[in-house]
């Protein structure tokens, strides 16, 4: 069956340093894959997503790019703020998109 | 649109009653998912309907779980004789779709239901 594994957390950072979360992923098939973030009291939001191999996903700074090879989709940012605090799901999605997601990992960014 | 909603926000059961929770899609949405989440857990998907009709259900996690999507509105899923276990984050999220193409999937901010 399908399985998404991402580090575990909290990532603690300070302001400006870069951030990695790594995820690695079981499926049949070619899935989609999915950066989700939860930030405190709302609800799951798309960060990013790439639908095929090679393919990269990018938005608000954050990118990450879909290996086949390596069955991964690590999520990057060059430079966090204290506002990415957040709770960051990785997730893939195959036959009609249900999404399977990963156990999130938490990012807190102190000033 | 506001977005996907859901209904209650909270709720507060004791062990063996029944329980309901409401959800509104974004209003030309086709696709409805029901999926649950545990403390430090991710979402597990429940139960999905493209329009009216419940295409996957095998995932409901017992015989006391059931959803309905009557006219291909809004949803509920209810869950019956409601044991501690069941105490969750129940989340709905719907998407346009057609085929096995899809719109992103957008998430309301769930049901927190607490068993005492």
């Amino acid at each position: 069956g399908n399985s998404v594994t991402q580090m575990e957390g909290p990532v603690t950072l300070s302001e400006e340093a870069f951030l990695t979360i790594n995820c690695t992923y079981t499926a049949t098939g070619y899935p989609s894959l999915f950066w989700y973030v939860q930030y405190p009291g709302e609800g799951l939001q798309l960060l990013l997503k790439a639908t095929k191999a090679d393919d990269k996903g990018s938005n608000k700074g954050f990118e990450a790019t879909y290996r086949k090879e390596t069955t991964s989709f690590h999520l990057e940012k060059g430079s966090v703020q204290v506002s990415d605090s957040a709770v960051y799901f990785c997730a893939l999605a195959s036959g009609y998109s249900t999404l399977t997601f990963g156990k999130g990992t938490m990012l807190l960014v102190s000033p | 649109d506001t977005g996907v909603s859901q209904n209650p926000r909270h709720k507060i059961t004791k062990r063996g009653q029944n329980v309901t929770f409401r959800c509104d899609p974004i209003s030309e949405h086709n696709r409805l998912y029901w999926y649950r989440q545990t403390l430090g857990q991710g979402p597990e998907f429940l139960t999905y309907f493209q329009n009216e009709a419940q295409l996957e259900k095998s995932r409901l996690l017992s015989d006391r779980f059931s959803a309905e999507r009557p006219k291909g509105s809004f949803s509920t899923l209810e869950i019956q004789r409601t044991e501690q276990g069941d105490s969750a984050m129940y989340l709905c999220a719907s998407s346009l779709g057609t085929g096995v193409t899809d719109t992103e999937a957008f998430f309301g901010q769930g049901t927190r239901l607490t068993v005492v």
